[in-house]
């Protein structure tokens, strides 16, 4: 079991430009979340998604934006970068059915905006 | 709304020093807990969980913690520690708003630094 695993694992982008991240969830879970983990912060919760739809969403503004696959995988899109998008994006997978009770993270994409 | 405080963010200790890493929530209703460590260039590991039952739960690698919900806390314990255990602890606590419902809300974090 390869677990939760995300590409790129380092990304450099200029201002303005658009991003997009990568997650395969654990084998057996359904549900993704995406978290911005800034400098010396914990992880914020941006979204998550389950049967292909945005279920939950923070605080974060429409230039984030997901997707589900029918395989479970999912997308992070970031557009019209800002330098204070630069963190460590971390991806987790949970069950659904499990009530979600138990996240397993993949080891992040790290994105620089410069 | 619920949140998260860690009241250290930096603890150093000694090898084989027992330790402690405190974290307190606020929520209006019940909630689950969980401990993550974060390793230095990686994601998050589950270190254990509480959910209902026994207040003291264990987890990996000897740790241990205990729910308090009178005082809202859910302190980290460890009572040998190893220079493996250098690295940053995240408390983080869910809604059980049921299935689907899926939100960690996660403190600032303590970084522990194990002295040979």
């Amino acid at each position: 079991d390869a677990g939760v695993t995300q590409s790129p694992t380092h990304l450099i982008k200029t201002r303005g430009q658009q991003v997009t991240l990568r997650c395969s969830p654990k084998s057996g879970h359904d549900t993704v979340s995406w978290y911005q983990q800034a400098l010396g912060q914990g992880p914020q919760f941006i979204f998550q998604y389950y049967e292909e739809e945005e279920r939950q969403r923070g605080n974060f503004p429409d230039r984030f934006s997901g997707h589900q696959f029918p395989n479970y995988s999912s997308e992070l899109n970031v557009n019209a970068l800002l330098l204070g998008d630069s963190a460590l994006y971390l991806c987790a997978s949970s069950s659904y059915r499990g009530m979600n009770t138990e996240a397993f993270f993949g080891q992040g994409t790290r994105l620089t905006v410069v | 709304a619920q949140s998260v405080t860690q009241l250290d963010s930096q603890v150093p200790v000694f090898e084989e020093a027992p330790v402690e890493l405190r974290c307190n929530y606020s929520s209006s209703v019940s909630v689950y807990l969980f401990w993550y460590v974060q390793y230095p260039n990686q994601g998050l590991q589950l270190l254990l969980k509480y959910l209902s039952g026994s207040t003291l739960v264990k987890g990996i690698n000897g740790f241990e913690a205990e729910f308090n919900k009178s005082q809202t806390s859910f302190h980290l314990r460890k009572p040998s520690v190893h220079i493996s255990d250098t690295a940053e602890y995240f408390c983080a606590v869910i809604l059980p708003r049921g299935a689907g419902s899926y939100q960690l809300t996660f403190g600032k974090g303590t970084k522990l630094s194990v002295i040979p």
